[in-house]
């Protein structure tokens, strides 16, 4: 079945350093992944997206990379603020996108 | 652009009771909504997608009858969970995909998603 893990342990970074998240995904070609943040109660709140014909997005402060071969996405946020403290959740998505599938997410907390 | 409300953002009702969330599209119209549930520190779980004008399609596992999805306008996605009990207690999302957004920067249909509504049922 298909499968999506990304770090269940909380990933704990001091402020201004860059935070990594990782995003694995099993038994699935999508089409393209996309980024999500989610604060405590929250709906989650588009951040990027990429297809997969491009290897690397970035937006801001925040660059995706996309590997299709490994069949994984890397989420870095360069220059991190405790702002940016929430949870992010990584989503695969076919060529109708009709139907998305969400990781479980990865808490991150930058400490001032 | 492109907002999603919902109504409400928490309710607490008795067991057997039923429950109604609405979703709406405040600024685009949303051909397609999806509703979403997740357990704490679980993934969003997709239940159902509904369409504008026609019957919602839902995963499986989910049982139609128990959470009643009405799609009726392209604005309003409404969802009934009928005889509430316990075991439905959970943080209820729903998301919107506009048709007319699609061709934007998200053209792989991005989804626009509510706050949220916390169901606790005693």
């Amino acid at each position: 079945s298909q499968k999506i893990e990304q770090n269940s342990e909380a990933l704990n970074i001091q402020e201004g350093k860059t935070a990594t998240l990782t995003c694995n995904y099993t038994n699935y070609s999508p089409a393209y992944l996309q980024w999500y943040r989610q604060d405590p109660g929250r709906g989650p709140v588009f951040l990027l997206l990429i297809r997969e014909n491009e290897k690397e997005k970035r937006k801001e402060r925040l660059k995706v990379t996309f590997d299709t071969t490994l069949k994984q996405s890397l989420f870095h946020i360069t220059a991190s603020q405790p702002a940016d403290s929430a949870t992010y959740l990584c989503a695969l998505g076919d060529t109708g996108g009709f139907k998305t599938i969400f990781g479980a997410g990865t808490r991150l907390f930058v400490k001032a | 652009g492109a907002v999603v409300s919902q109504h409400p953002s928490r309710v607490i009702c008795k067991s057997g009771t039923s429950v109604k969330i609405e979703c709406r599209s405040l600024d685009f119209q949303a051909t397609t909504m999806f509703w979403y549930r997740q357990f704490p520190k679980q993934s969003l779980m997709l239940m159902a997608t509904s369409n504008e004008g026609s019957k919602a399609t839902y995963e499986q596992g989910v049982e139609k009858d128990k959470f009643l999805i009405n799609h009726a306008s392209l604005t309003l996605s409404t969802l009934t969970v009928t005889s509430a009990h316990p075991e439905d207690s959970s943080f209820y999302i729903c998301s919107a995909r506009s048709a007319r957004l699609a061709g934007g920067p998200g053209s792989y249909n991005e989804q626009f998603f509510g706050p949220g509504t916390r169901l606790t049922v005693l």
